[in-house]
């Protein structure tokens, strides 16, 4: 149980264009979801909470009109980097409580996302 | 933010070695969580822990909950080369809702 997939799991696009990320949770109902963005080497860094239903809750220093979430179900949370630049690329990881009032997190594979 | 400061931030070390890897805080945290995380993989979940003092055995693997919980350890019995990753501990408080607090983990290379 507690499996979260994303897709795509690579991709490779050019300057200006957008790209979307699915999050879902496979096996069970996840009302939060999470997206982090992870530096080559480095720790995760919340970009932001996603709650079914409602705006998503963004860290400080996270453009909400550049990364674009959207949560419209309680198995999919979406990430959008719009007009993408090549600074944005990075490896993108979704993860989702199991539970509701639970503190374990379970992630997804990861997206790399590469743009030139 | 709470800091969690993780150490050591990399470490190599021969199969059969023992290591441990410390994650320490200011903040009080309701629970504690030790990941894994391959290069090109999501973090996997090792262990929760959430009651100060708490000790937890997975395999070759102990963590343990400081009492106050502020502060966690991971302690790897005979490394393995399957042990090879990036260790991460996360830190949750009823500050943070449910998001989690991550440490700047902890590169661990075991060579045969």
């Amino acid at each position: 149980g507690a499996v979260v997939s994303q897709h795509p799991s690579r991709v490779i696009c050019k300057s200006g264009t957008s790209v979307k990320i699915e999050c879902r949770s496979l096996d069970f109902q996840a009302t939060t979801m999470f997206w982090y963005r992870q530096f080559p080497k480095k720790s995760l860094m919340l970009m932001a909470t996603s709650n079914e239903g409602s705006k998503a809750t963004y860290e400080q220093g996270v453009e909400k009109d550049k990364f674009l979430i959207n949560h419209a179900s309680l198995t999919l949370s979406t990430l959008t980097v719009t007009s993408a630049h090549p600074e944005d690329s990075s490896f993108y990881i979704c993860s989702a409580n199991w539970l509701a009032g639970l503190d374990e997190q379970f992630f997804g594979p990861g997206t790399r996302l590469t743009v030139l | 933010t709470q800091l969690l400061e993780q150490s050591p931030q990399f470490l190599s070390i021969q199969e059969g070695e023992n290591l441990t890897v410390y994650c320490n805080s200011s903040s009080v945290f309701s629970s504690l969580q030790w990941y894994r995380q391959e290069p090109g993989e999501g973090p996997v979940l090792l262990v929760t822990v959430v009651t100060g003092g708490e000790v937890k055995k997975l395999k070759r693997l102990t963590f343990q909950f400081g009492d106050a919980r502020k502060d966690s350890s991971l302690h790897i019995t005979a490394a393995q080369p399957g042990d090879t990753g990036l260790y991460l501990c996360a830190g949750a408080s009823s500050n943070s809702g449910y998001a989690l607090n991550f440490g700047k983990g902890t590169s661990l290379l075991v060579t045969p």
